[in-house]
């Protein structure tokens, strides 16, 4: 069992709607939890980055952290077709190597 | 600022060749991280350099995988007798000694072993 497990989608949705990305994980060890956003053929950009549980709003994006339940979340609002992209969770017991999940692929339709 | 940068983007070689990619971090960033990422794959760690030594190497696939970091700044990743199953996206990230989790990822170097 990998230690973050995502569904690799590919997730389809029209411009504008709600877009919930989810990731579980299996370490307690896990403290700080990221979301990276990675074009075709482009390094992955951080996204949202969150110490413990609790959820972190920016601007049409929001990360949740459940460590009850070993539940990571990334919300997008009014997706944009700009928005189609490779979506990376990623967790870190703080020994700083990232465990990254497989990776949601979004394709936002116009 | 210039961020993370890695040579070459892209290279192609035979099986047995060896092959270095290289990675230049964010000027003042102490530590520097490899991973690799295969077809449809998340990244997977390979090294972990904090200035120029490497604590964490639990990621070396094999004795075939090294890598150095110098002056605290470049480092090279080396693949010696390259196998088919080398071929993969090789990403470099890099981050501010003593400020948590937040890595920075370079383009990557995309190698293809023929």
């Amino acid at each position: 069992q990998k230690e973050v497990e995502q569904d690799p989608g590919p997730l389809s949705v029209p411009e504008g709607a709600i877009v919930s990305l989810n990731c579980t994980y299996s370490n307690s060890a896990f403290q700080y939890f990221m979301w990276y956003r990675q074009y075709s053929r482009k390094g992955p950009e951080l996204l949202m980055y969150t110490y413990s549980s609790g959820n972190k709003e920016d601007g049409r994006f929001t990360a949740q952290v459940d460590k009850s339940s070993k539940y990571i979340s990334l919300f997008i609002r009014d997706s944009q077709p700009s928005d189609s992209a490779t979506y990376l969770c990623a967790a870190d017991t703080g020994r700083r190597a990232l465990t990254f999940g497989s990776g949601t692929r979004l394709q936002v339709q116009p | 600022g210039a961020g993370v940068s890695q040579s070459p983007s892209n290279k192609v070689t035979e099986k047995g060749k060896d092959v270095e990619l290289r990675c230049d971090p964010i000027s003042g960033h102490t530590a520097l991280y490899w991973y690799r990422q295969s077809l449809g794959q998340g990244l997977e760690f390979l090294i972990y350099f904090q200035g120029n030594s490497a604590p964490d190497k639990s990621g070396l696939p094999s004795d075939r995988f090294s890598a150095e970091r110098t002056g605290g700044s470049v480092s090279t990743l080396t693949i010696q007798r390259t196998q088919q199953e080398d071929s993969a996206v090789y990403l470099c990230a890099s981050t501010p000694g003593g400020s948590g989790s937040e890595q920075f990822f370079g383009p990557g170097t995309r190698l293809t072993v023929l």
